[in-house]
This record gives structure tokens, sequence and C-alpha cells, in this order.
């Protein structure tokens, strides 16, 4: 299996602009996470869908971040504007069926910088 | 939410020497991970454990629910056991939540 596609790996863009990750999660699973890694916040759930639903979007922070999951196999995160304070590592995970108890399988991250 | 504690923060070691990791959480959990995140960022599941013991190779887990902890033995470390471990659990609301980590530096 491929596993947990993301893209772009990195990415530097000034401040204003806007910044769209992509992710393909591993194949027959379900559920799609994206997480975000910074120094201060540790590693941050920030959206997750289920069967391309989203069920808890608790942890985005605040409007300029919007996630979607057109279909099974695609979803995107989009920052817009960007801000400096984004800057992370944005991290994209999938599991097998949205029930306790499954393995969280992670894609090798987007680094994200904004100038 | 449900809180997760890892300890110790930082650790260094000799090539050879043994480690403990431990992950305390303060409520049930359905699902219980140790993640290795290495140098390049990577994030490697390691062992899905909610309970029990497991055993791969130089590291083995174990995980007591009913006390809420899990601990994360490395025996003879070698330099590439460098990086981050990650306890991750999930709690009735099915969210992962991650602890801190432990920084490991495996000397030569």
């Amino acid at each position: 299996d491929a596993g947990v596609i993301q893209s772009p790996r990195h990415e530097v863009t000034e401040m204003g602009q806007e910044v769209t990750l992509r992710c393909k999660p591993i194949s027959g699973h379900n559920s799609l996470f994206w997480y975000r890694q910074t120094m201060m916040r540790g590693l941050e759930l920030l959206i997750y869908f289920n069967n391309n639903v989203p069920i808890d979007d608790s942890g985005m922070p605040e409007d300029r971040f919007s996630a979607k999951m057109p279909n099974a196999s695609f979803s995107t995160l989009k920052i817009q504007p960007s801000e400096p304070r984004d800057s992370a590592v944005y991290f994209c995970a999938s599991s097998l069926r949205w029930r306790p108890g499954n393995t969280i399988y992670f894609g090798e991250g987007s680094w994200l910088t904004v100038v | 939410g449900i809180q997760v504690e890892q300890s110790p923060p930082d650790l260094i070691l000799q090539e050879g020497a043994n480690s403990t990791l431990r992950c305390n959480f303060s409520d049930s959990v359905n699902n219980l991970q140790w993640f290795h995140q290495n140098p390049w960022g990577q994030l490697i599941n390691l062992f899905y454990i909610p309970s029990g013991t497991k055993q791969n190779g130089r590291l083995s887990a174990t995980t007591v629910a009913t006390e809420r902890y899990s601990l994360l033995y490395i025996s003879s470390s070698q330099t590439t056991d460098s990086g981050v471990y990650f306890c991750a659990v999930e709690g009735s609301n099915y969210k992962l939540t991650f602890g801190k980590g432990t920084l490991l530096t495996v000397n030569p």
C-alpha cells in the first residue's frame, strides 16, 4: 500500500496568500484526519472526516482555515489568507472505519512556512 | 478532554543502553498508540496497544488500562532510535490526543 500521500511536502509563501494542502488517504480507509504540529502546541487535531463528512472541526483555529473531502480518496486543507503564525507541519492521517480502536496512519506531512 | 502526560521529556543514552518511556492518561481509552517521529519528521506507528503487552524486535510496550498508563521499552538502543516518541490515546470522543513526547537521543 502506498500509505497516506500529502502534497506539497514543503511550501514557502508570503503572508496573505492562499495555501492549499492536499491529502490522499490509504485506499479503503474511510476516516481522515488533519493535524497540525508546532513546537509550542505539539500535535493538534484540526478536523476529522468519516465517510467524507466532517464530524468534528472544533480544532480548526479560525475561519481562515477550511477543509473539504469531495470523495473518499482526496481531501484539502485551505488557509486563506495565510499568516506567519500558521507556519507549522500539517499532517494528514487515515484509518479504517470510524469506531474505537482503529490504528491511525500518518502521511509525511506538509511543511508550511509563511513569511 | 483526556489528558496525556509523557515522561521523561528528554532522554540521552549511549548506544546499547536500555530505556523505559512512560505515558499516563487521565481517563479510560479505546485506543492507545505509540509513534516514533524520526529526525525527518515522519510519524511511524510502533504499537497499537490499548491493553496488554506487545513486542516487536527490540521494542516492546505494555499498557495497564485499569491503572491508566503505558510503558514503551527500548532495549539495546541504536542511534537510529533517536527522535521523539509520542503516546496518543483515543477517548470516548473518538479523538486521538497526543502527549508532548519524549525526545530520545542515542549517542554512538
